[in-house]
């Protein structure tokens, strides 16, 4: 069974870091590209982006990019999201999905861990 | 970046009403969109892909269609199990874009 828990979330301060982390399980983690998503208190939701399955593409979202890094560690089944110089914009709840079937994307979500960036 | 307009942004109606939610691409998109249905404290679970295929388990009374740039996600007969937040996502271009979202209520 296919299953994704993410894990670091927490409150942390603006201009401050935080390093989420995925850890991957039921399949063969470093067959699949990876993505994070994040919801915001308003209900909306935004891709952030993606990484491919060796780790040496990314794909940002316009507004998260120079100050996010996905990475993945596939020895691990682990994917990251490195969160740098946060904004209150960036509280959410972000989760890790991914396509694993072959035609529908996004088929698998982990549960969402929660980021508040706030003083 | 293509913007995916969603309307209405909540509506609700009565249990065994035909429902429809829609999104407006600004760019075409082809048939690249994808409907997710997230329950309260839930991930969200795709419905249709594709923008009119059933994804595997999702109750037939769910449908998608196309009409140009216009894109409906419509329940036949509502059922209580189907409040929710409905959300739908264009995968032809990047950034990835999603619709702001619709909540549905029961009367």
């Amino acid at each position: 069974e296919v299953q994704l828990v993410e894990s670091g979330g927490s409150l942390v301060q603006p201009g401050g870091s935080l390093k989420l982390s995925c850890v991957a399980s039921g399949f063969t983690f470093s067959n699949y590209w990876m993505d994070w998503v994040r919801q915001t208190p308003g209900k909306s939701l935004e891709w952030i982006g993606e990484i491919n399955t060796d780790g040496s593409k990314t794909n940002y979202a316009p507004s998260i990019k120079d100050r996010f890094t996905i990475s993945r560690d596939n020895a691990k089944s682990t994917l990251y999201l490195q969160m740098s110089n946060v904004k209150s914009d960036d509280t959410a709840i972000y989760y890790c999905t991914m396509q694993y079937s072959s035609y529908i994307p996004f088929d698998y979500w982990g549960q969402g861990v929660m980021v508040t960036v706030s003083s | 970046d293509i913007q995916m307009t969603q309307s209405p942004s909540s509506m609700s109606a009565s249990l065994g009403d035909r429902v429809t939610i829609t999104c407006q691409a600004s760019q075409d998109i082809g048939n690249n969109l994808i409907w997710f249905q997230q329950k309260p404290g839930k991930s969200p679970r795709p419905m249709i892909y594709y923008a009119t295929n059933l994804a595997n388990g999702v109750p037939s009374r769910f449908s998608g269609s196309r009409s140009g740039s216009d894109y409906s996600l419509t329940i036949s007969s509502l059922e209580s199990e189907d409040m929710a937040d409905y959300h739908c996502l264009q995968y032809k271009q990047y950034p990835l874009t999603f619709g702001s979202g619709t909540k549905l209520e029961i009367k």
